[in-house]
C-alpha cells in the first residue's frame, strides 16, 4: 500500500536555530508534496506545493526563504524550520500524491516545540 | 483562493445522539471533498472523500452530503459514541490535487 513517512515525529529546538524534517513515500511516486503547518488551537495551513520538475509554490504569508523545501526526486522532500521562533511550532503535515487524481497520503506528523 | 468556512468550532452531544458539522466553500471548480478525523496528539485519520458528483455518501456511523448549488458540505454522526470525540476537518480540493483547503475544525465532545 501507499504510505507515507515523517521523520521526526517530535523535535525541540532552540529559538533562532533551523530545524529539519523529512517526508518519505512509500509504495507510489509522489509528485506533488505539500507541506502544512498546524499551530496549536488551529487549522492547517498550507505552507507551499512542490511538484517535481516544477517550481515550488509558496503559500502567501510562507517564504523560500523560511521554510526552504527540497524534492529531489518521487519518493523524498525535506522542510526546513530556519530561525525557528515561538510562532513556529506546531504540528508539520506533508501530504504526497500522485498527481492523477487520486488519494492525498498524509504522514503523521513532525511536531515542533521551540523553547 | 478558496475560502472554507467549517462550523460550530465546539460541538457537544449525549452518546446516541447526532451530531452535524458544516462547511462552506467559495470556489465553484472544487471537485473533491473530505471529512478527516483528529484525535489528541495524533495526526489526520481520513474518513471520507467525496467527489462531486455524488450528493449522499454513507460511512460507518455517519453520513456526508454535498450541495453543489449551496456549496455546502456537511458531516451527520448519526449516533455519537465517546470514541468519536476528537477534532473533525473538511478539506475542499480542486481537480488535480493542487491545492487543498482544510476548514477550521470542529472540537467534538461526546459526553457518555
Amino acid at each position: 500500500g501507499a504510505l507515507v513517512y515523517q521523520y521526526p515525529r517530535r523535535t525541540i529546538c532552540k529559538s533562532g536555530t533551523s530545524m529539519r524534517m523529512e517526508c518519505q513515500a512509500v509504495g507510489f511516486q509522489a509528485t506533488s508534496v505539500a507541506w502544512y503547518r498546524q499551530s496549536p488551537q488551529k487549522t492547517f495551513e498550507l505552507i507551499a506545493l512542490s511538484t517535481v520538475n516544477s517550481a515550488i509554490k509558496y503559500e502567501q504569508n510562507f517564504t523560500q526563504e523560511k521554510f526552504p523545501i527540497s524534492h529531489p526526486n518521487l519518493s523524498f522532500s525535506s522542510m526546513t524550520v530556519l530561525n525557528a521562533y515561538l510562532e513556529d511550532r506546531g504540528l508539520y503535515l506533508c501530504g504526497a500524491t500522485t498527481g492523477r487524481d487520486t488519494e492525498v497520503f498524509f504522514g503523521k506528523g513532525t511536531r515542533l516545540t521551540v523553547v | 483562493g478558496e475560502q472554507v468556512e467549517q462550523r460550530p468550532p465546539h460541538l457537544s452531544v449525549r452518546e446516541g445522539d447526532s451530531a452535524v458539522i458544516t462547511c462552506t466553500y467559495t470556489d465553484p471548480n472544487s471537485y473533491y471533498f473530505f471529512w478527516y478525523k483528529q484525535e489528541p496528539g495524533a495526526s489526520l485519520q481520513l474518513l471520507m472523500k467525496v467527489f462531486s458528483s455524488t450528493e449522499i455518501n454513507e460511512g460507518q456511523g455517519f453520513t456526508v452530503l454535498l450541495n453543489k448549488k449551496d456549496k455546502r458540505l456537511s458531516l451527520n454522526l448519526t449516533a455519537a459514541h465517546p470514541g468519536d470525540s476528537a477534532a473533525y476537518f473538511c478539506a475542499v480540493s480542486a481537480a488535480g490535487y493542487q491545492n487543498f483547503y482544510f476548514g477550521k475544525g470542529t472540537s467534538l465532545t461526546v459526553i457518555p
